[in-house]
């Protein structure tokens, strides 16, 4: 059973549209980060939040940390092709240990 | 350039036959570790190590070993493969055990056990 659930698992939109990737758990998180992945990469870190209720805004993604620290959100406005990677999301319940979610791929077509 | 570095990238290896897996960083991070991907299952944590001499395990530690002499190398040792760890491995690095510091990951290691 995964502690971390992440929706949709799959996406595949067109330029220009707006999406919302999820991310829930039983669990509440002390912080919770998102991660982008491309083909033949590493992970790498975009945000983390640490607050419940907490918004952050990179460029055309909005993150939100839900109030009770058990879920987040990853909202992308105006999607490009450059945006096409695997999501992931990653929470601590410990303060130390990260678990990571199965991850939600998406794909921006032009 | 601030980096975590893994050697090899791509591995194709039989039953039996130990391997190690290298990963180096030069960002002075204590705390390093080991995750495989697969499909459907995202990044499982096989150790951690939270400083020089101080390793432990993570959520799929078996038939993996890993040691922690300096603090810039973490090498993966798998003393006798099996199918069953065929994955993608990816070492990171933070700079402390606390997690919402930025952890760095390497890019990757394709392993393959027939």
């Amino acid at each position: 059973t995964q502690l971390l659930e992440q929706s949709p698992q799959f996406l595949s939109i067109q330029e220009g549209e707006n999406l919302t990737v999820y991310c829930n758990s039983s669990s509440v998180f002390s912080s919770l980060q998102w991660y982008r992945q491309e083909p033949g990469e590493g992970p790498v870190l975009l945000v983390t939040v640490v607050t419940g209720g907490e918004v952050k805004k990179l460029k055309r993604l909005t993150f939100q940390f839900g109030d009770a620290r058990k879920d987040s959100s990853l909202h992308i406005t105006a999607a490009q092709p450059g945006d096409t990677g695997l999501y992931l999301c990653a929470g601590d319940v410990s303060g130390s240990r990260l678990t990571f979610g199965e991850g939600t791929q998406l794909t921006v077509n032009p | 350039e601030a980096q975590v570095t893994q050697n090899p990238r791509y591995l194709i290896t039989v039953t039996g036959k130990k391997l190690t897996v290298t990963c180096s960083q030069n960002m002075n991070h204590e705390y390093m570790s080991w995750y495989r991907q697969d499909p459907g299952l995202g990044l499982r944590q096989i150790y951690y190590s939270m400083n020089v001499e101080v390793t432990d395990k993570g959520d799929v530690p078996e038939g993996y070993k890993v040691s922690r002499k300096e603090k810039r190398n973490f090498p993966l040792i798998l003393e006798s493969p099996s199918p069953n760890q065929t994955s993608l491995y990816f070492c990171a690095s933070r700079p402390t055990a606390r997690s919402y510091n930025e952890q760095f990951f390497g890019p990757g290691t394709r392993l393959t056990v027939l």
